[in-house]
C-alpha cells in the first residue's frame, strides 16, 4: 500500500518569499511517480509538477521546483517568489507503477495562506 | 473539447434519494478515475475505467453507489438511497495512461445531502 504524509496543516508566507511545502510518502513499489497538485476554492485540482522514482535530477516547471530525496522518501515542493494567485490547498500525490496498480494516491494537504 | 466537464457543480438532496452525477472526460483519455473529497482531507480513489471496463473498485463504493461508462465516453456515477454521510465532492478525472502527467481532473459536483 502506499501513503503520502503532509505534515503542515497550513502555512502563512509573505508574498514574493519562498515556500516549501512537505510530503514525504511510503511504498514498497521500486518504481512510481511523485505528483502536486493545487486546488483553489473553486475545486479543481490543478497538476503542478511531477518527479519520476528513477529521474536523476529534481524536477522544475517555472516558479515550482520539487526537492526529490529518494533515500529520505521525499517530495517537497518549492515555490519561489510566492504570489497572493498562490493561496489554496496544495496536495502530494504519488502513482506506483506496477502492474495493476492504477490509481494516485493523495496526502491531506497544505493549506498555503500568501499575505500581501 | 479542453477539459473534463463535471455535471452538475452543485447539489442538494434529502436524505434517501437518488443522485445521478456525469462527468465527460478529454475526449482522448482512455481511463477514467472518480474520487470523492471530504472537507479537509484529500481526495480519496473511488473507482477506475479503462474504456468501458470498470478495472477497479474502492471498498469505500458501498452497494448504494454505482458508476458505469458506456461506450468508453463519459461516464456517470449514482448514489442510491443518499445518507448524510455521502456529503462530499465527487471528483472525475481522465488520462492517456501516461504516469508523467498525472491525471487531468474536473471542477467536481459538490453534494449536501440534508
Amino acid at each position: 500500500a502506499q501513503k503520502i504524509t503532509q505534515t503542515q496543516p497550513g502555512m502563512f508566507v509573505q508574498e514574493k518569499e519562498a515556500v516549501t511545502l512537505d510530503c514525504t510518502y511510503d511504498t514498497s513499489d521500486q518504481s512510481y511517480g511523485l505528483f502536486w497538485y493545487k486546488q483553489p476554492s473553486s475545486g479543481e485540482m490543478i497538476f503542478l509538477i511531477y518527479q519520476g522514482s528513477y529521474d536523476e535530477q529534481n524536477a522544475t516547471e517555472g516558479r515550482y521546483s520539487l526537492n526529490f530525496q529518494k533515500a529520505r522518501k521525499s517530495a517537497n515542493l518549492v515555490i519561489s517568489a510566492s504570489q497572493l494567485g498562490d493561496s489554496a490547498m496544495y496536495f502530494c500525490a504519488i502513482l506506483p507503477r506496477g502492474l495493476g496498480a492504477q490509481k494516485l494516491v493523495f496526502g491531506q494537504g497544505t493549506r498555503l495562506t500568501i499575505n500581501p | 473539447d479542453t477539459g473534463v466537464s463535471q455535471d452538475p457543480r452543485h447539489k442538494i438532496t434529502k436524505r434517501g434519494q437518488n443522485v445521478t452525477f456525469r462527468c465527460d472526460p478529454i475526449s482522448e483519455h482512455n481511463r477514467l478515475y472518480w474520487y470523492r473529497q471530504t472537507l479537509g482531507q484529500g481526495p480519496e480513489f473511488l473507482t477506475y475505467f479503462q474504456n468501458e471496463a470498470q478495472l477497479e473498485k474502492s471498498r469505500l463504493l458501498s452497494d448504494r453507489f454505482s458508476a458505469e461508462r458506456p461506450k468508453g465516453s463519459f461516464s456517470t456515477l449514482e448514489i442510491q438511497r443518499t445518507e448524510q454521510g455521502d456529503s462530499a465532492m465527487y471528483l472525475c478525472a481522465s488520462s492517456l495512461g501516461t504516469a508523467r502527467y498525472g491525471y487531468t481532473f474536473g471542477s467536481g459536483t459538490r453534494l449536501t445531502v440534508v
